[in-house]
């Protein structure tokens, strides 16, 4: 599972409350994305990060913040939740491409996914 | 606007037939195209990828085609099993740079014993 952990693995929120999902790595890699999925559209992406501070979003980032302060976190904020961010939310990271890995660099590994549903 | 299709939202197969499932793009011009396995409640996992200059990948029992002039791409489990049974997602490097996928809706399969 490529040392991907998210946190909570499923949570109820009230709308209007904030919530913070938190992904951990412990690849080292540099890349990490957000993604939401939910029938009918698949998955979609919210935000990336490309680095330590250095963020950019994705198909669907309204309502939605990211942080990056160290390499091995990538945290996606929800700063007042409403009931169309009732989903499940995947991290993923970059496949590292370095001598030895099984997978090109171009793949994603993913999490286990946290859901979310918001009242 | 971009756009990817998976042309089955679900698929049934008998066991040990072969299941080929579908991927179709427009507004792309993807270097390269993947294909995911997702099972219930559980994140996506990498199965292959397959480079603009390939036209067939293997790995054991997938295959997997890309014709760019076709903008689709095959996705073949031959001797299916009732294990194969998920959802399988296609996904193509976005137009906006090599680091983001954007990713097909999927199609569910089951295997029939």
């Amino acid at each position: 599972d490529a040392g991907i952990t998210q946190s909570p693995r499923h949570k109820v929120t009230e709308t209007g409350t904030p919530v913070t999902l938190r992904c951990h790595q412990t690849e080292n890699h540099r890349y990490m994305y957000w993604y939401r999925q939910d029938p009918g559209h698949g998955l979609r992406l919210i935000h990336y990060s490309y680095g330590v501070k250095d963020t950019d979003k994705g198909e669907v980032s309204d309502g939605y913040s990211v942080s990056r302060s160290k390499t091995e976190d990538f945290l996606l904020t929800l700063e007042s939740a409403t009931s169309s961010q009732t989903s499940v939310y995947f991290c993923a990271i970059r496949g590292g491409g370095a001598p030895g890995e099984p997978h090109p660099v171009e793949t994603q590994y993913f999490g286990p996914g946290t859901r979310l549903l918001v009242l | 606007s971009q756009k990817i299709e998976q042309n089955s939202e679900a698929l049934n197969i008998q066991e040990g037939k072969t299941a080929t499932l579908t991927c179709n793009y427009t507004n792309y011009s993807p270097a390269y195209l993947q294909w995911y396995r997702q099972d219930p409640g559980r994140g996506p996992v990498f199965l292959l990828l397959i480079r603009e200059n390939e036209k067939e990948k293997r790995k054991e029992r997938l295959k997997v085609t890309f014709d760019t002039t076709l903008k689709q791409s095959l996705f073949h489990i031959t001797a299916s099993q009732p294990a194969d049974s998920a959802t399988y997602l296609c996904a193509l490097r976005s137009n906006f740079g090599n680091e983001k996928l954007t990713f097909g809706t999927g199609t569910r399969l089951t295997i029939i014993p």
